[in-house]
């Protein structure tokens, strides 16, 4: 079974100041991880995720994310936030094996970005 | 259409009663998900659908919760006998489903927002 732990519920930061959002997930497989965005007011929308490759992915708006298995984190980061940039952040995990489909998502993350 | 759809948006019912929740998944999408997004909670997982393929029932909490698929593209969610633990968001999600769903994008409804009283 697999598991994400995403500890802070809450980070305030001021506009133009780095951000991280941790995540750490727990699982006896391979996995597929993802980081999904819900800004205020709308559904959920994909941000970034790693299948494969290089451990380092990073989205169109200024986000990346670097899967690290010995750590088994996949913390998303940011190096200068932006007023829309405030919403909830959830990391999820599915096992990489075809035929299984089940995603678990952590319990997000509430970024509020401060003027 | 341009994304999916679910309805209602709201629901407030009394303890006791059925409510049937609707998922209008993105034309083409074989992969179907039901999730419940209960206050403080991440997203539960509920039930998933792929193409024909006999449904995952694993993630449904008790015999209340029932859902089916009809020609393979709308999805209804029905709760038996709500209860007030019922009460959560219920998000319905749809992938391409071309790998049977793994490691797809998902895109989500805007989601049902289920009061029970």
């Amino acid at each position: 079974a697999q598991s994400v732990t995403q500890l802070d519920s809450q980070v305030p930061v001021f506009e133009e100041a780095p951000v991280e959002l941790r995540c750490n997930y727990s699982s006896s497989v391979s996995v597929y991880l993802f980081w999904y965005v819900q800004y205020p007011n709308q559904g959920l929308q994909l941000l970034l995720k790693y299948l494969s490759g290089s451990t380092l992915v990073k989205s169109i708006n200024g986000f990346e994310a670097e899967f690290n298995k010995s750590q088994t984190s996949f913390h998303l980061r940011k190096p200068s936030v932006h007023i829309s940039d405030t919403a909830e952040y959830f990391c999820a995990v599915t096992p990489s094996a075809s035929g299984t489909y089940k995603y678990i998502f952590g319990t997000g993350t509430r970024l509020k970005v401060l003027a | 259409g341009a994304g999916v759809s679910q309805s209602p948006s709201n629901k407030v019912t009394e303890k006791g009663k059925d409510v049937e929740l609707r998922c209008d998944p993105i034309s083409g999408h074989t992969a179907l998900y039901w999730y419940r997004q209960s206050l403080g909670q991440g997203l539960e997982f509920l039930i998933y659908f792929q193409g024909n393929s006999a449904p995952d029932k694993s993630g449904l909490p008790s015999d209340r919760f029932s859902a089916e698929r009809t020609g393979g593209s709308v999805s209804t969610l029905t709760i038996q006998r709500t209860q007030q633990e019922d009460s959560a968001v219920y998000l319905c999600a749809s992938s391409r489903g071309g790998s049977g769903g793994v490691g797809e994008t998902q895109y989500f409804g805007p989601g049902t927002r289920l009061l029970v009283l």
